[in-house]
Protein backbone atom coordinates (compact mmCIF):
# COMPACT_ATOMS: atom_id res chain seq x y z
CA UNK A 1 0.00 0.00 0.00
CA UNK A 2 1.41 3.40 -0.66
CA UNK A 3 1.64 5.58 2.13
CA UNK A 4 4.16 7.86 4.36
CA UNK A 5 4.45 6.71 7.77
CA UNK A 6 5.06 8.62 10.71
CA UNK A 7 6.29 7.68 13.98
CA UNK A 8 5.94 8.31 16.80
CA UNK A 9 1.92 9.11 16.43
CA UNK A 10 1.90 10.59 20.34
CA UNK A 11 4.27 12.30 22.07
CA UNK A 12 5.15 13.97 25.13
CA UNK A 13 8.64 15.43 26.74
CA UNK A 14 10.10 18.32 28.31
CA UNK A 15 12.22 21.61 27.21
CA UNK A 16 15.67 20.57 26.24
CA UNK A 17 15.08 16.71 25.61
CA UNK A 18 16.75 16.13 21.76
CA UNK A 19 13.98 14.31 19.76
CA UNK A 20 13.41 13.17 16.39
CA UNK A 21 10.04 12.32 14.32
CA UNK A 22 10.72 9.97 11.55
CA UNK A 23 9.17 10.00 8.08
CA UNK A 24 9.12 7.36 5.65
CA UNK A 25 7.46 6.92 2.02
CA UNK A 26 7.16 3.72 -0.01
CA UNK A 27 6.21 5.98 -3.94
CA UNK A 28 9.63 6.51 -4.52
CA UNK A 29 8.69 10.37 -4.46
CA UNK A 30 11.74 12.84 -4.79
CA UNK A 31 9.78 15.95 -2.94
CA UNK A 32 9.30 15.96 0.77
CA UNK A 33 8.06 18.25 3.55
CA UNK A 34 7.47 18.91 7.26
CA UNK A 35 4.28 21.27 7.88
CA UNK A 36 3.02 21.97 11.34
CA UNK A 37 -0.68 22.23 12.33
CA UNK A 38 -1.58 25.21 14.35
CA UNK A 39 -5.06 26.80 15.33
CA UNK A 40 -5.71 29.71 13.59
CA UNK A 41 -2.75 29.44 11.88
CA UNK A 42 -3.42 26.25 9.66
CA UNK A 43 -0.23 24.54 8.01
CA UNK A 44 2.96 25.83 7.92
CA UNK A 45 5.92 24.32 6.18
CA UNK A 46 8.79 23.80 7.87
CA UNK A 47 11.34 22.26 5.91
CA UNK A 48 11.11 20.77 2.23
CA UNK A 49 13.57 18.42 0.22
CA UNK A 50 13.67 18.28 -3.48
CA UNK A 51 15.74 15.16 -3.33
CA UNK A 52 18.37 13.47 -1.92
CA UNK A 53 20.65 15.71 -0.17
CA UNK A 54 18.67 18.36 -1.03
CA UNK A 55 17.20 20.22 1.87
CA UNK A 56 15.92 23.99 2.23
CA UNK A 57 14.05 26.33 4.91
CA UNK A 58 10.27 26.88 4.77
CA UNK A 59 8.17 29.50 6.55
CA UNK A 60 9.01 28.29 9.67
CA UNK A 61 12.10 26.62 10.23
CA UNK A 62 13.54 28.09 13.72
CA UNK A 63 14.38 25.53 16.05
CA UNK A 64 14.07 22.70 13.68
CA UNK A 65 16.85 20.39 11.89
CA UNK A 66 15.98 17.93 9.03
CA UNK A 67 18.30 15.49 6.93
CA UNK A 68 17.64 13.77 3.35
CA UNK A 69 20.31 10.78 3.21
CA UNK A 70 17.96 8.80 1.65
CA UNK A 71 15.23 8.55 -0.97
CA UNK A 72 12.59 7.63 1.53
CA UNK A 73 13.11 9.19 4.91
CA UNK A 74 12.94 12.85 5.84
CA UNK A 75 13.42 12.71 9.63
CA UNK A 76 12.45 16.01 11.74
CA UNK A 77 14.93 16.85 14.24
CA UNK A 78 14.00 19.11 17.33
CA UNK A 79 17.59 19.73 18.48
CA UNK A 80 15.85 21.53 22.08
CA UNK A 81 12.70 21.66 22.04
CA UNK A 82 10.52 24.25 23.73
CA UNK A 83 6.71 24.98 24.70
CA UNK A 84 6.13 26.68 21.96
CA UNK A 85 6.92 23.33 19.50
CA UNK A 86 3.86 21.93 20.88
CA UNK A 87 2.34 21.30 17.69
CA UNK A 88 0.52 18.76 14.81
CA UNK A 89 3.40 17.75 12.72
CA UNK A 90 2.61 16.13 8.90
CA UNK A 91 4.72 15.09 6.98
CA UNK A 92 3.84 15.01 3.03
CA UNK A 93 5.66 13.60 -0.12
CA UNK A 94 5.17 14.38 -3.92
CA UNK A 95 6.69 13.49 -7.06
CA UNK A 96 8.43 16.81 -8.64
CA UNK A 97 5.89 17.10 -11.56
CA UNK A 98 4.28 20.24 -12.52
CA UNK A 99 0.92 19.53 -10.29
CA UNK A 100 2.52 18.66 -7.08
CA UNK A 101 -0.35 15.88 -5.46
CA UNK A 102 1.06 16.13 -2.39
CA UNK A 103 0.39 12.66 0.17
CA UNK A 104 0.28 13.06 3.77
CA UNK A 105 1.25 11.11 6.78
CA UNK A 106 -1.26 10.34 9.76
CA UNK A 107 0.55 13.09 12.00
CA UNK A 108 2.67 13.10 14.92
CA UNK A 109 1.50 15.49 17.70
CA UNK A 110 3.84 17.18 20.11
CA UNK A 111 3.54 18.44 23.68
CA UNK A 112 6.33 19.88 25.21
CA UNK A 113 6.67 20.67 28.97
CA UNK B 1 3.19 36.36 -2.24
CA UNK B 2 0.86 33.40 -2.96
CA UNK B 3 -2.31 33.06 -0.55
CA UNK B 4 -5.74 31.46 0.25
CA UNK B 5 -8.17 32.76 1.55
CA UNK B 6 -11.45 30.62 2.39
CA UNK B 7 -14.98 30.85 3.99
CA UNK B 8 -14.75 30.80 7.93
CA UNK B 9 -16.51 27.89 9.83
CA UNK B 10 -18.15 26.28 11.39
CA UNK B 11 -20.79 25.60 8.80
CA UNK B 12 -23.43 22.92 10.10
CA UNK B 13 -25.37 21.70 7.83
CA UNK B 14 -28.28 19.01 8.14
CA UNK B 15 -27.97 15.45 6.35
CA UNK B 16 -29.08 15.70 2.44
CA UNK B 17 -27.99 19.56 2.66
CA UNK B 18 -25.94 21.57 -0.40
CA UNK B 19 -22.66 22.37 0.44
CA UNK B 20 -20.33 25.52 -0.73
CA UNK B 21 -17.12 26.09 0.59
CA UNK B 22 -15.90 29.38 -0.46
CA UNK B 23 -11.87 29.14 -1.60
CA UNK B 24 -10.76 32.41 -3.48
CA UNK B 25 -6.73 33.09 -4.10
CA UNK B 26 -3.82 35.19 -5.17
CA UNK B 27 -0.88 33.95 -7.25
CA UNK B 28 1.34 35.10 -10.23
CA UNK B 29 1.36 32.79 -13.06
CA UNK B 30 -0.68 29.93 -13.47
CA UNK B 31 -0.84 27.92 -10.10
CA UNK B 32 -2.52 24.03 -8.88
CA UNK B 33 -5.61 24.25 -6.70
CA UNK B 34 -6.24 21.46 -4.54
CA UNK B 35 -8.73 20.80 -2.03
CA UNK B 36 -8.10 18.44 1.36
CA UNK B 37 -9.94 16.77 4.00
CA UNK B 38 -9.39 15.99 7.02
CA UNK B 39 -11.14 13.46 9.18
CA UNK B 40 -11.24 13.39 12.95
CA UNK B 41 -7.71 11.96 14.41
CA UNK B 42 -6.58 11.88 10.81
CA UNK B 43 -3.73 13.21 7.98
CA UNK B 44 -4.64 15.15 5.11
CA UNK B 45 -5.72 13.48 2.36
CA UNK B 46 -6.32 15.19 -1.37
CA UNK B 47 -10.40 15.39 -2.10
CA UNK B 48 -9.55 16.67 -5.86
CA UNK B 49 -7.65 19.06 -7.46
CA UNK B 50 -7.53 21.28 -11.12
CA UNK B 51 -4.28 22.29 -12.94
CA UNK B 52 -5.62 24.55 -15.42
CA UNK B 53 -8.21 27.40 -15.82
CA UNK B 54 -11.58 25.88 -16.18
CA UNK B 55 -10.56 22.52 -15.04
CA UNK B 56 -13.50 21.10 -12.93
CA UNK B 57 -11.80 18.42 -10.30
CA UNK B 58 -14.56 16.09 -8.64
CA UNK B 59 -14.39 13.17 -6.28
CA UNK B 60 -17.09 11.42 -3.92
CA UNK B 61 -19.53 13.47 -5.04
CA UNK B 62 -17.84 16.94 -4.15
CA UNK B 63 -16.84 19.24 -7.35
CA UNK B 64 -14.69 22.08 -7.37
CA UNK B 65 -13.94 24.53 -10.57
CA UNK B 66 -10.68 26.59 -11.24
CA UNK B 67 -12.17 29.93 -12.13
CA UNK B 68 -9.15 31.98 -13.20
CA UNK B 69 -11.37 35.16 -13.76
CA UNK B 70 -12.79 35.47 -9.95
CA UNK B 71 -9.04 33.95 -8.78
CA UNK B 72 -11.39 31.25 -7.14
CA UNK B 73 -12.27 27.50 -6.62
CA UNK B 74 -14.90 26.84 -4.49
CA UNK B 75 -15.80 23.11 -3.16
CA UNK B 76 -19.57 21.93 -3.54
CA UNK B 77 -21.77 19.14 -3.02
CA UNK B 78 -25.14 18.34 -3.80
CA UNK B 79 -25.84 16.07 -0.87
CA UNK B 80 -24.11 16.11 1.80
CA UNK B 81 -23.39 12.79 4.65
CA UNK B 82 -22.81 12.42 8.37
CA UNK B 83 -19.82 10.84 6.75
CA UNK B 84 -18.58 13.94 5.06
CA UNK B 85 -18.29 16.05 8.76
CA UNK B 86 -14.29 17.10 8.36
CA UNK B 87 -12.17 19.91 8.03
CA UNK B 88 -11.66 21.44 4.66
CA UNK B 89 -8.53 23.12 3.09
CA UNK B 90 -7.93 24.63 0.12
CA UNK B 91 -4.32 25.18 -1.32
CA UNK B 92 -2.25 26.16 -4.01
CA UNK B 93 0.70 24.87 -4.97
CA UNK B 94 2.96 27.32 -7.65
CA UNK B 95 6.44 25.80 -9.91
CA UNK B 96 7.59 29.26 -9.39
CA UNK B 97 7.82 28.88 -5.62
CA UNK B 98 9.10 25.75 -5.08
CA UNK B 99 6.41 23.38 -5.31
CA UNK B 100 5.43 24.79 -1.75
CA UNK B 101 1.71 24.41 -0.73
CA UNK B 102 0.06 27.54 0.16
CA UNK B 103 -2.80 26.73 2.30
CA UNK B 104 -6.16 28.42 3.64
CA UNK B 105 -6.97 28.11 7.16
CA UNK B 106 -9.73 25.76 6.95
CA UNK B 107 -13.46 25.03 7.17
CA UNK B 108 -14.97 22.77 9.70
CA UNK B 109 -17.87 21.18 8.61
CA UNK B 110 -20.89 19.24 10.68
CA UNK B 111 -23.43 17.57 9.30
CA UNK B 112 -26.10 16.10 11.75
CA UNK B 113 -28.31 13.52 11.23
Amino acid sequence: EAQVTQNPRYLITVTGKKLTVTCSQNMNHEYMSWYRQDPGLGLRQIYYSMNVEVTDKGDVPEGYKVSRKEKRNFPLILESPSPNQTSLYFCASARTSEYNEQFFGPGTRLTVL
Amino acid sequence: GDSVTQMEGPVTLSEEAFLTINCTYTATGYPSLFWYVQYPGEGLQLLLKATKADDKGSNKGFEATYRKETTSFHLEKGSVQVSDSAVYFCALSNAGNNRKLIWGLGTSLAVNP
